[in-house]
C-alpha cells in the first residue's frame, strides 16, 4: 500500500535558521514524489516534484530510495515561508492519484 | 487565465440528505481530481476523470460517485450523507493527468458541514 508520512505536525524555527521538513514514505515500486503547500488564506499549490531535480523559493528536496525519505530543506528560513507543507506520492504509470501525508505546519519567528 | 472554481463554497445538510459539488477546471485541461480533507484523515483521493471516464478511484464507498462533463466540468455526489461526511472537498485540474509532467492546479475547496 502507498503510505506517506510526515512526522511532525509543527515546526517552528528561527527566520535565518535552517529548515528540514521530514516525508517517508512506503511504495513497493518507483515512485513519484512532490511537495505542495499551502500558504494562508491560499490554495493548496505544487512547490516542487522530484524528478525536476528543482530548486524552488530557496526550497530542494532530495529522494532517497534507501531511506524511501524525501525530505524538504531550506538553508535560510524566510517569515514567509510559513505555512502548511504536504508531502506526496505518486505510484509508477503518471497515475493522477496522489497520496498525501498529513502535513507539517512550519512557522518561522522573526 | 482562470483558476479551478469550485462551487459552492459552503454547503450544510442534514443527515440522509444528498448533495452535489461542481468543479469547473483551467481552460484546456482534461483531468479533474477531487479529494477530501479532514482533520484526523488529511487529504484523501476520491476519484479522477478524464475526458469524461474516471480513470482512478480511492478507497471511498459507493455513496460518492462523480461524473466529468464534454467541457471537462466535473461534478461529483455524495448520497444519504453521514456526520462523517463533513470535510472540505477540493477538486484539482491539470492537462493530462500526468504528475510527472503536469502540474495540478487546486480550488479553493467546498466546505461541507453535516448535521
Amino acid at each position: 500500500a502507498q503510505r506517506v508520512t510526515q512526522p511532525e505536525k509543527l515546526l517552528s524555527v528561527f527566520k535565518g535558521a535552517p529548515v528540514e521538513l521530514k516525508c517517508n514514505y512506503s511504495y513497493s515500486g518507483s515512485p513519484e514524489l512532490f511537495w505542495y503547500v499551502q500558504y494562508s488564506r491560499q490554495r493548496l499549490q505544487l512547490l516542487l516534484r522530484h524528478i525536476s531535480r528543482e530548486s524552488i523559493k530557496g526550497f530542494t528536496a532530495d529522494l532517497n530510495k534507501g531511506e524511501t525519505s524525501f525530505h524538504l530543506k531550506k538553508p535560510f528560513a524566510q517569515e514567509e515561508d510559513s505555512a502548511m507543507y504536504y508531502c506526496a506520492l505518486s505510484g509508477e504509470g503518471g497515475s493522477e492519484k496522489l497520496v498525501f501525508g498529513k502535513g507539517t505546519k512550519l512557522t518561522v519567528n522573526p | 487565465k482562470a483558476g479551478v472554481t469550485q462551487t459552492p463554497r459552503y454547503l450544510i445538510k442534514t443527515r440522509g440528505q444528498q448533495v452535489t459539488l461542481s468543479c469547473s477546471p483551467i481552460s484546456g485541461h482534461r483531468s479533474v481530481s477531487w479529494y477530501q480533507q479532514t482533520p484526523g484523515q488529511g487529504l484523501q483521493f476520491l476519484f479522477e476523470y478524464f475526458s469524461e471516464t474516471q480513470r482512478n478511484k480511492g478507497n471511498f464507498p459507493g455513496r460518492f460517485s462523480g461524473r466529468q462533463f464534454s467541457n471537462s466540468r466535473s461534478e461529483m455526489n455524495v448520497s444519504t450523507l453521514e456526520l462523517g461526511d463533513s470535510a472540505l472537498y477540493l477538486c484539482a485540474s491539470s492537462l493530462e493527468g500526468t504528475p510527472s509532467t503536469d502540474t495540478q492546479y487546486f480550488g479553493p475547496g467546498t466546505r461541507l458541514t453535516v448535521l
